[in-house]
């Protein structure tokens, strides 16, 4: 398997642009997860799924983030409009079963909003 | 929140030392999880370590648990260079992490 995937691996951007991110898990996983990481803040855990279905939602910043994952092997991060604060690296992760499993991460994406 | 916070932010040794690092917690948990984490990827699972048991071991690594202390600990035994990284712990049900502890090792 070739892991978690994330595309794309950095993404420079103007502030007001829509921004997507995005995570292809391991075949097979059925929980996902979205985390941001910054020095300010650490690694943030911002959603995560459970068989496709969002599960906590509460760590989203605000209504300019959004994620779905219309099907088992693929999920989207969107944020509109994008601002200069949003800049982080964006991790996806997945695991084979939410409580405690051990999680597989992708390699990030670095976001850049200029 | 279950998140784990790590302790100290940072540490800095010498290749052949050991390194510890701690790890404390708020709520009861059914268990816990070491990462590291080198500079620029993703995050990769190092041990996982149950309510139940009290110590693990894996190669160099020695993770203890105290459930009364609500604390845990990860010990490098005889360190490299290599091992540069940064460490986290998460808790089970929603794994949060905290803001790791960075461990630089000097050859």
């Amino acid at each position: 398997d070739a892991g978690v995937i994330q595309s794309p691996r950095h993404e420079v951007t103007e502030m007001g642009q829509e921004v997507t991110l995005r995570c292809k898990p391991i075949s097979g996983h059925n929980s996902l997860f979205w985390y941001r990481q910054t020095m300010m803040r650490g690694l943030e855990l911002l959603i995560y799924f459970n068989n496709n279905v969002p599960i906590d939602d509460s760590g989203m910043p605000e209504d300019r983030f959004s994620a779905k994952m219309p099907n088992a092997s693929f999920s989207t991060l969107k944020i509109q409009p994008s601002e200069p604060r949003d800049s982080a690296v964006y991790f996806c992760a997945s695991s084979l079963v939410s409580g405690g499993a051990e999680q597989f991460f992708g390699p990030g994406t670095r976001l850049t909003v200029l | 929140s279950q998140q784990g916070e790590e302790d100290p932010q940072a540490l800095s040794i010498q290749e052949g030392e050991n390194a510890t690092m701690n790890c404390s917690y708020k709520t009861s948990i059914n268990n816990l999880q070491w990462y590291r984490q080198n500079s620029g990827r993703g995050l990769v699972h190092l041990i996982l370590i149950r309510s139940n048991e009290r110590e693990k071991h894996s190669g160099r690594l020695r993770v203890t648990l105290d459930t009364s202390k609500k604390s845990s600990s990860l010990l490098i035994t005889a360190s490299r260079a290599a091992d540069t990284a940064s460490y986290f712990c998460a808790t089970d049900l929603i794994p949060t992490f905290g803001r790791g502890t960075s461990l630089i090792v000097h050859p």
